[in-house]
């Protein structure tokens, strides 16, 4: 099956820092990836979607200047969450699809606490 | 409306019981239907992908599309202690836009 990795898997920051977060689809290409955060016990909060070599598009709310995110090639996305604050601790899941008609394969997840 | 309701359970069950999960969805456009089991901090992994309506089976799992009634529904059959998860239903059009429910906790007791 398709296999989508995430990179750091806990990360733990001062307030004020940048936090860059990795996510990769490993066996096939993905044309879009969706970044999300989770709280405890709460569903999925899908913060924005990318497809490759293009802007993201964020959902409401989301402030694109604070969680910048990449997506330069088929099989690399990155999300920066810039001057983290408290507030941001969550748990942070990629995930990634090959295209039009496919499911989404999901990383397993980045661990967000900030000082 | 929400695109997609799911009853968010808890859900407890005996070892060796059939669940049902179950899920409503509003859009009669949506083709595309997948279930996936979330265990505490870790990503969501994909059990069950079907299209259009109908049953598929993988082993203990069963998805059942209902598009006339708009509704999907996830069987486990002899459910195990490691079936406790969080299960999400989710769908899609086209591939572009995914409409998660809110998830189902299922307690296996054994």
């Amino acid at each position: 099956g398709a296999v989508v990795s995430q990179h750091p898997s806990r990360v733990i920051c001062k307030s004020g820092t940048s936090v860059k977060i990795e996510c990769r689809s490993l066996d096939f290409q993905a044309t879009t990836m969706f970044w999300y955060r989770q709280f405890p016990k709460q569903s999925l909060m899908l913060m924005a979607t990318s497809n490759e070599g293009s802007k993201a598009t964020y959902e409401q709310g989301v402030e694109k200047d604070k969680f910048l995110i990449n997506h330069a090639s088929l099989t690399l996305s990155t999300l920066t969450v810039t001057s983290a604050h408290p507030e941001d601790s969550s748990f942070y899941i990629c995930s990634a699809s090959g295209g039009a008609g496919d499911t989404q394969y999901f990383g397993p997840g980045t661990r967000l606490t900030v000082l | 409306q929400k695109e997609v309701e799911q009853d968010p359970g808890p859900l407890s069950v005996p070892e060796g019981a059939i669940v049902s999960l179950n899920c409503t969805y509003s859009n009669s456009a949506f083709q595309y239907f997948m279930w996936y089991r979330q265990y505490s901090r870790k990503g969501p992994e994909l059990l069950m992908y079907t299209y259009s309506s109908g049953n598929k089976e993988d082993g203990r799992f069963t998805a059942q599309v209902d598009k006339s009634s708009k509704y999907i529904s996830l069987f486990i059959r002899d459910s195990q202690p490691s079936d406790s998860a969080t299960y999400l239903c989710a769908m899609t059009l086209t591939g572009n836009q995914f409409y998660f429910g809110t998830g189902t906790s299922l307690t296996v007791i054994p």
